[in-house]
């Protein structure tokens, strides 16, 4: 069975880092790309970024919000992504979400989620 | 970036009928549109892929149709458990965008 577990969130002052990890088991995690998807409180999903899998490169992907502050990447030995979020603004609160896959794949798996607040 | 507008962003309806939301994308997307369903505290669910692909384990109530621009999510016998949001997310360009969402309520 398939399970994304995702770790790391907490509260941060802005301006700080944090690093979020996704760890995955019940499939190839190799042969994966992977997502962060996010969702501020009350609000709906944002897409966050992508890493394809590393046999295709592991290129990262990221939408306009947030590239050039967060970055993508990943262990396939210990089968988990991360989101490396540095730079943090009020409006990256959300919960973080990690899911499977791209193509017709995308996202037919997702975690629970992990909270991230940004605030002083 | 591709832009995707969903509607209505909010609809009520009752237990047994039928309904549509429709998402439009900026520019075409062949059939690279997947639907998602999310009840309040809950994580989303994949429910459609392939713009008409039922995920496996999704009732057959639910159906998904179009191709290029504008897709439509179709509920038909609507029942308790699917008042929820919807959300469309486009995955043929990065970076992948998601529609605003639909909500679903009970009338």
């Amino acid at each position: 069975e398939v399970h994304l577990v995702e770790s790391g969130g907490g509260l941060v002052q802005p301006g700080r880092s944090l690093r979020l990890s996704c760890t995955a088991s019940g499939f190839n995690f190799g042969e994966y790309g992977m997502n962060w998807v996010r969702q501020a409180p009350g609000k709906g999903l944002e897409w966050v970024g992508f890493i394809r899998s590393t046999a295709y490169g592991g290129t990262t992907y990221y939408a306009a919000s947030v590239k050039d502050r967060f970055a993508i990447s990943r262990d396939d030995s210990k089968s988990v992504v991360y989101l490396q979020m540095n730079s943090l603004e009020t409006e990256d609160t959300a919960v973080y979400f990690c899911t499977r896959g791209g193509g017709y794949v995308v996202s037919d798996y997702w975690g629970q989620g992990t909270l991230v607040a940004v605030s002083s | 970036d591709i832009q995707m507008t969903q509607s209505p962003s909010a609809m009520s309806a009752s237990v047994g009928d039928r309904v549509t939301i429709t998402c439009r994308a900026s520019q075409g997307i062949t059939n690279y549109l997947a639907w998602f369903q999310q009840r309040p505290g809950q994580v989303p669910k994949r429910l459609i892929y392939g713009a008409s692909l039922l995920q496996t384990g999704v009732p057959s109530r639910f159906s998904g149709s179009g191709s290029g621009t504008e897709f439509t999510l179709t509920i038909n016998n609507l029942q308790p458990e699917d008042f929820a949001t919807y959300y469309c997310l486009q995955h043929d360009s990065y970076p992948y965008t998601f529609g605003q969402g639909t909500k679903l309520e009970i009338k």
